[in-house]
């Protein structure tokens, strides 16, 4: 079974810009979650999507936002970027109520933001 | 609200050394406590966990014990390996909200 997928793998983009991340989960998962990596902020909650609808949403600020299709896969979305949003940005998917199971992660996207 | 502790890093040891990564919980709820490791370029992957108190889970040589008494999950390995080097999170599901509240993570370095 293929595991979580993102692309871009990476991403280059100048202050100001928007940016769009896309993440397939595991065959089967309807949850998608996604987090954000810093070396000062650790891991911090983002979002999650179950069947298209967000459920849960961390402490960003409207600039970050997602989506989740029919097929499960989900994309997020900054806009207005700022040099603090470079970070490692990393999807996770779940079988059913996402944070209760276990979460299978994909390999990230490293944005970088100039 | 609910969090994770982890010890500071980086721990650095030598191979074949007794590995050990002290992890607290808030004692919110009965959650499942995972770890995850993070190699070098790469995304999380989960290497244990434990559903409920007194549980041990274990995979790859690494151990971690659900002790609700001490709320505590350590994690350890009696005998590390180079390719052992790598970030390690202790995590648990918020009890508000379906996601995962992570520790800060623990470098480990292992030398040859």
């Amino acid at each position: 079974k293929a595991g979580v997928t993102q692309t871009p793998r990476y991403l280059i983009k100048t202050r100001g810009q928007q940016v769009t991340l896309s993440c397939s989960p595991i065959s089967g998962h309807r949850s998608v979650s996604w987090y954000q990596q810093t070396p000062g902020q650790g891991l911090q909650f983002l979002f999650e999507y179950f069947s298209e609808t967000q459920r849960n949403k961390g402490n960003f600020p409207g600039r970050f936002s997602g989506r989740q299709f029919s097929n499960s896969r989900s994309e997020m979305n900054v806009s207005t970027l700022e040099l603090g949003d470079s970070a490692l940005y990393l999807c996770a998917s779940s079988l059913e109520s996402g944070g209760r199971d276990e979460q299978f992660f994909g390999p990230g996207t490293r944005l970088t933001v100039l | 609200g609910d969090s994770v502790t982890q010890m500071e890093g980086p721990v650095t040891l030598s191979e074949e050394a007794f590995l050990t990564i002290n992890c607290t919980y808030t004692a919110t709820g009965y959650p499942s406590l995972f770890w995850y490791v993070q190699y070098p370029g790469e995304g999380l992957q989960l290497l244990l966990k434990a559903t409920k108190a007194d549980d041990k889970g274990s995979n790859k040589g690494f151990e971690a014990t659900y002790r609700k008494e001490t709320t505590s999950f350590h994690l350890e390995k009696g005998s590390v390996q180079v390719s052992d080097s790598a970030v390690y999170f202790c995590a648990r599901p918020d009890t508000g909200r379906r996601a995962l509240t992570f520790g800060s993570g623990t470098r480990l370095q292992v030398q040859p």
